[in-house]
């Protein structure tokens, strides 16, 4: 199974601060990177598919990069809406699997 | 508008077995690919499984700590998808979702449930 390890496991950040969250696989899956964010009781919501591709609605402020086995999510200028944790996950083979989270909390 | 509802869930004892349903609408769901996904109190996700559309083959997918107690399963004459847990363990206690899956470059957990919760406790 791929293993997918996010850094850091939480963070403090300022609204308008800069976060980049890292994502890395234990073996190359190319580009089948996606990004998904997930608030307190609610349901995770796709923000990035493909490594860098904004799903519909998505804000531009988030953007995704990488490839192979290195990946990044970056939030350029942190809202308040975007207090919430961040998960990676790789499809590029089964069990698709996911990194175990990043908590982005208000400094 | 796209919409899945998970329903099913609740208390069950180990070793008992439990069926959730997932009722798509908006979308043609004969030709979706589904998957289910829980995630555990206050922790990660983790995914359960997938079925292809039958004109896909129909192929089942599951991770290995479900494999040969869980099984997915699909109504295209009613738009639903279900799932059935046998010899359900403590750990097994979770919400579940259940996704509708996108393909752009990429496989992609496109739209989610709100989630049913699975409570497995003596």
């Amino acid at each position: 199974d791929i293993q997918m390890t996010q850094s850091p496991s939480s963070l403090s950040a300022s609204v308008g601060g800069r976060v980049i969250i890292t994502c890395r696989a234990s073996q190359s899956i190319t580009s089948y990177l996606n990004w998904y964010q997930q608030k307190p009781g609610k349901a995770p919501k796709l923000l990035i598919y493909g490594t860098s591709n904004l799903q519909t609605g998505v804000p531009s402020r988030l953007s995704g990069r990488g490839s192979g086995t290195d990946f990044t999510l970056t939030i350029s200028s942190l809202q308040p809406e975007d207090f919430a944790t961040y998960y990676c996950q790789q499809s590029f083979s089964t069990p698709w699997t996911f990194g175990q989270g990043t908590k982005v909390e208000s400094k | 508008e796209v919409q899945l509802v998970e329903s099913g869930g609740g208390l069950v004892k180990p070793g008992g077995s439990l069926r959730l349903s997932c009722a798509a609408s908006g979308f043609p769901f004969s030709k979706a690919w589904m998957s289910w996904v829980r995630q555990a109190p206050g922790k990660g996700l983790e995914w359960v499984g997938r079925i292809k559309s039958k004109t896909d083959g129909g192929t089942i997918d599951y991770a290995a700590p479900v494999k040969d107690r869980f099984s997915i399963s699909r109504d295209d004459s009613k738009n639903i998808l279900y799932l059935q847990m046998n010899s359900l363990k403590t750990e097994d206690t979770a919400v579940y979702y259940c996704t509708l899956d996108g393909y752009i470059e990429s496989w992609f957990f496109h739209v989610w449930g709100r989630g049913t919760l699975v409570s497995v406790s003596s």
